[in-house]
């Protein structure tokens, strides 16, 4: 099957630094990858979409300055937590597919840890 | 717009007793259904899907038809191992829009030996 890739799988960063993590599809290209959030025994929360070679298109309530979207390649999303601050430790998951009609992948998830 | 709704975890049962997960979901048309599981510390991975009107997705196991009249798509396996120990998640895409999945809150089920 598809393998979608995160990089790294965990990080602390002190407050007031940013944070780059990666996400690429391996076997297949992304014409779309998303990123989502997720909070300690809660679902999925969708912050952006991110179509190859244009702006992402962010949730409501998530700041399009802070948490920065980029989808340069077809094989290739980071999103940059610029600014961090304790409140953004999570775990961020991204996942791709390679058309419309086609299956989500999901990566492994990248946790967050700022101090 | 849609919606799906998990039952409220977590679910404790012990090695080899029957699981059921309640799904339910509110679109419009016929949506794609889905559930997903996501072992500790790691992401989603698709368990199971089904497409169309009482079909049935199964792997590892675990079995959901997709039942049209009571809009549901209830997960189950006859007899659940320490391993299934998870959260599982139920989904559904819709035919237009974007294709983007609407996520439940997630079920935690433990499985005690």
């Amino acid at each position: 099957g598809a393998v979608v890739s995160q990089h790294p799988s965990w990080v602390i960063c002190k407050s007031g630094t940013s944070v780059k993590i990666e996400c690429r599809s391996l076997d297949f290209q992304a014409t779309t990858m998303f990123w989502y959030r997720q909070f300690p025994k809660q679902s999925l929360m969708l912050m952006a979409t991110s179509n190859e070679g244009s702006k992402a298109t962010y949730e409501q309530g998530v700041e399009k300055d802070k948490f920065l979207i980029n989808h340069a390649s077809l094989t290739l999303s980071t999103l940059t937590v610029t600014s961090a601050h304790p409140e953004d430790s999570s775990f961020y998951i991204c996942s791709a597919r390679q058309g419309e009609i086609y299956e989500q992948y999901f990566g492994p998830g990248t946790r967050l840890t700022v101090t | 717009g849609n919606s799906v709704t998990q039952m409220e975890g977590p679910v404790t049962l012990s090695e080899e007793a029957f699981l059921t997960i309640n799904c339910t979901y509110t679109a419009t048309g016929y949506p794609s259904l889905f559930w997903y599981v996501q072992y500790p510390g790691e992401g989603l991975q698709l368990l199971l899907k089904a497409t169309k009107a009482d079909d049935k997705g199964s792997n590892k196991g675990f079995e959901a038809t997709y039942r049209k009249e009571t809009t549901s798509f209830h997960l189950e396996k006859g007899s659940v191992q320490v391993s299934d120990s998870a959260v599982y998640f139920c989904a559904l895409r819709g035919q237009g829009g974007s294709y983007i999945p609407t996520f439940g809150r997630g079920t935690s089920l433990i499985v005690h030996p």
